[in-house]
């Protein structure tokens, strides 16, 4: 299995500001994800971090709101905008190990507050 | 489209006894099935998986049965310690060229001393 770290692991964002969040894998991958969490919910997949290309993202999520980048195959970062309580939520990265298709390993997530 | 059913809840029980919690799936297919556990404070981690019909997945003295004929993937273990407590996922995911996992609701199970 992959090892993965977020940073920050939790922080408190005032709203209108925005927050970046780092996921770094311990080695290359093809498939990243992010993922939210919303209080008491599930998880929702926001988008797949494509390296070299744009992100793929799911229905109801907007590059604007969250931009991602994936500069190589071990790092990514997802950016949340324009804050709003609303976004209170732990945000999580995860990948597919290379030769371990339907696989899925996740970071520690990242607690964000919004106030 | 794809979905997963599991029982609400928080479940509480006692040190040492038998735990079932319920997963059933709507999907196309052959999808893989996964049991996710999320420790408080912590990531998801994956507990244990099936990718065929019939397969038992088992890992921590916990197992599930991937039962096509009945599209379920009940998480059972005989006997629960306190340190079971956590939130417990049950997901699918359909191999494509992005591939994705779909949650269930997640279990919340609290385990008396």
């Amino acid at each position: 299995s992959a090892v993965i770290s977020q940073k920050p692991s939790r922080d408190i964002c005032q709203r209108g500001t925005s927050l970046t969040i780092q996921c770094q894998v311990d080695s290359q991958v093809t498939m990243m994800f992010w993922y939210r969490q919303q209080p008491g919910q599930s998880l929702t997949l926001i988008a797949t971090a494509n390296q070299g290309s744009e992100a793929t993202y799911e229905s109801g999520f907007v590059i604007d709101k969250f931009p991602i980048s994936r500069p190589n195959l071990t790092f990514s970062t997802l950016t949340v905008s324009n804050l709003s309580p609303e976004d209170s939520s732990i945000y999580l990265c995860s990948v597919e190990p290379t030769g371990h298709p339907y696989e899925q390993y996740f970071g520690p997530g990242t607690r964000l507050t919004v106030t | 489209g794809d979905s997963v059913t599991q029982m609400e809840g928080p479940v509480t029980l006692s040190e040492e006894a038998f735990l079932t919690i319920n997963c059933t799936y709507t999907a196309t297919g052959y999808p893989s099935l996964f049991w996710y556990v999320q420790y408080p404070g912590e990531g998801l981690q994956l507990l244990l998986k099936a990718t065929k019909a019939d397969d038992k997945g088992s890992n921590k003295g916990f197992e599930a049965t991937y039962r096509k004929e009945t599209t379920s993937f009940h998480l059972e273990k005989g006997s629960v310690q306190v340190s079971d407590s956590a939130v417990y996922f049950c997901a699918l995911s359909r191999y494509s060229s992005a591939s994705k996992i779909i949650f269930g609701s997640g279990t919340r199970l609290s385990i008396r001393p």
